[in-house]
């Protein structure tokens, strides 16, 4: 079935940096791609949706100078979480959807826990 | 209000007991529903889609009724793997792709 690997799975950082994630669609064209957050005990919360070649659409309340979503390609999306700070730290999963695949459509990323300290 | 909200529980149960988790979504223009699976630390796994007529997997059942903008999952002779936090999911409105998650409701199924 169709698989998004997405990487690091884990990262800890200082405050201040940045830190990149990827997410890679292995067998199949992911001209969409949605990046999630979820805080703990809390629902996933979107935080902007990207489609492969042009500009993200950012939901409300998300800095888009501070989450730069890129989406070069049919099967690459990074997420760079700019000069982040502890309320940074959540769990980031990324979505691609599938409009061909079977199921939902929607082949999530296994997520990347980001500690900021 | 919510976009989609479910009891987030948690729902204690023996093994073999039938559970029930309730969802409700505020926008009747959603067009896809389904009910996702999360454990602790792992990303969301799809348990099934929700259609209006019904449908069954195995000891899952899901329901529809969109004139109450309603949806509901039974599991029927729960079992210990069954632990997991239960993701109500709609796609949001027009064609944008949008899946919108409640907020989840834990369930703990006991020996």
């Amino acid at each position: 079935g169709a698989v998004v690997s997405q990487h690091p799975s884990w990262v800890i950082c200082k405050s201040g940096t940045s830190v990149k994630i990827e997410c890679r669609s292995l067998d199949f064209q992911a001209t969409t791609m949605f990046w999630y957050r979820q805080f703990p005990k809390q629902s996933l919360m979107l935080m902007a949706t990207s489609n492969e070649g042009s500009k993200a659409t950012y939901e409300q309340g998300v800095e888009k100078d501070k989450f730069l979503i890129n989406h070069a390609s049919l099967t690459l999306s990074t997420l760079t979480v700019t000069s982040a700070h502890p309320e940074d730290s959540s769990f980031y999963i990324c979505s691609a959807l599938n409009r061909q695949g079977s199921g939902s459509g929607y082949t999530f990323g296994s997520g990347t826990r980001l500690t900021v300290v | 209000r919510k976009e989609v909200e479910q009891d987030p529980g948690p729902f204690n149960v023996p093994e073999g007991a039938t559970v029930a988790f309730n969802c409700t979504y505020s926008n009747s223009a959603s067009q896809s529903f389904f009910w996702y699976r999360q454990d602790c630390r792992k990303e969301p796994k799809l348990l099934m889609s929700v259609y209006s007529s019904g449908n069954e997997d195995g000891r899952f059942t899901a329901q529809l009724n969109r004139a109450s903008q309603y949806i509901s999952l039974l599991i029927r002779d729960s079992k210990l793997s069954d632990s997991a936090t239960y993701l109500c999911v709609v796609t949001g409105w027009g064609n944008t792709g949008k899946l919108i998650f409640g907020q989840g409701t834990t369930l703990q199924v006991k020996p």
